[in-house]
């Protein structure tokens, strides 16, 4: 059991808006930022979304994060089938002093 | 070209001792955070020790007491000391640099990750 929770899947169709929810607590998400990664099968994860909502350079500008509290959102709009992967929150945690992950949300292209 | 490559990986039996290192390049170690995230077949991102620029360091519960993470300067490449070690340990290890804009870093946002090595824990 993970210390940020993501619903284990999502999907959409071609062309659709998606979004996937990380829900944390007060010692993560609530106090210090959230990023999002991108793992495509047999590879390293990728960095999407950083401080909540900035995007490294090369991420395209379909992708968004968002964050309220002690929950954050990743958007994908104009769903791709390429956008087929695994994504990831993370955030730092004071009362651990260390790095929480989410579990992982499987995201499916119809 | 920022490039981490890491060594090391295998089969150990359990009890046993591995360290793993990785090897950096296009830029310092000393001078970025530096951590480790290992994943299990078939499961989700679990971040290991990161240690930072300025020395501290800091391990998940789950490896304290059993891992260490350190650098070596002169080499820029980074290290984790695996002892104790447990069938659960078993993961591909990746070693990763977390993301520093030119005014902030970023501890849980990793800008560049090696290939990963495997560490598979068996008797």
């Amino acid at each position: 059991q993970s210390v940020l929770t993501q619903p284990p899947s999502a999907s959409g169709t071609p062309g659709q808006r998606v979004t996937i929810s990380c829900s944390g607590s007060s010692s993560n998400i609530g106090s210090n930022t959230v990023n999002w990664y991108q793992q495509l099968p047999g590879t390293a994860p990728k960095l999407l979304i950083y401080s909540n909502n900035q995007r490294p350079s090369g991420v395209p500008d379909r992708f968004s994060g968002s964050k309220s509290g002690t929950s954050a959102s990743l958007a994908i709009s104009g769903l791709q089938s390429e956008d087929e992967a695994d994504y990831y929150c993370a955030a730092w945690d004071d009362s651990l002093n260390a790095v929480v992950f989410g579990g992982g949300t499987k995201l499916t292209v119809l | 070209e920022v490039q981490l490559v890491e060594s090391g990986g295998g089969l150990i039996q359990p009890g046993g001792s591995l360290r793993l290192s990785c090897a950096a390049s296009g830029f310092t170690v000393s001078s970025n955070y530096m951590s480790w995230v290992r994943q299990a077949p078939g499961k989700g991102l679990e971040w290991v020790s990161v240690i930072y620029s300025g020395g501290s360091t800091y391990y998940a519960d789950s490896v304290k007491g059993r891992f260490t993470i350190s650098r070596d300067n002169s080499k820029n490449t980074l290290y984790l000391q695996m002892n104790s070690l447990r069938a659960e340990d078993t993961a591909v290890y990746y070693c990763a640099r977390s993301y520093c804009s030119s005014t902030s870093c970023y501890f849980a946002a990793i800008d560049y990750w090696g290939q990963g090595t495997l560490v598979t824990v068996s008797s």
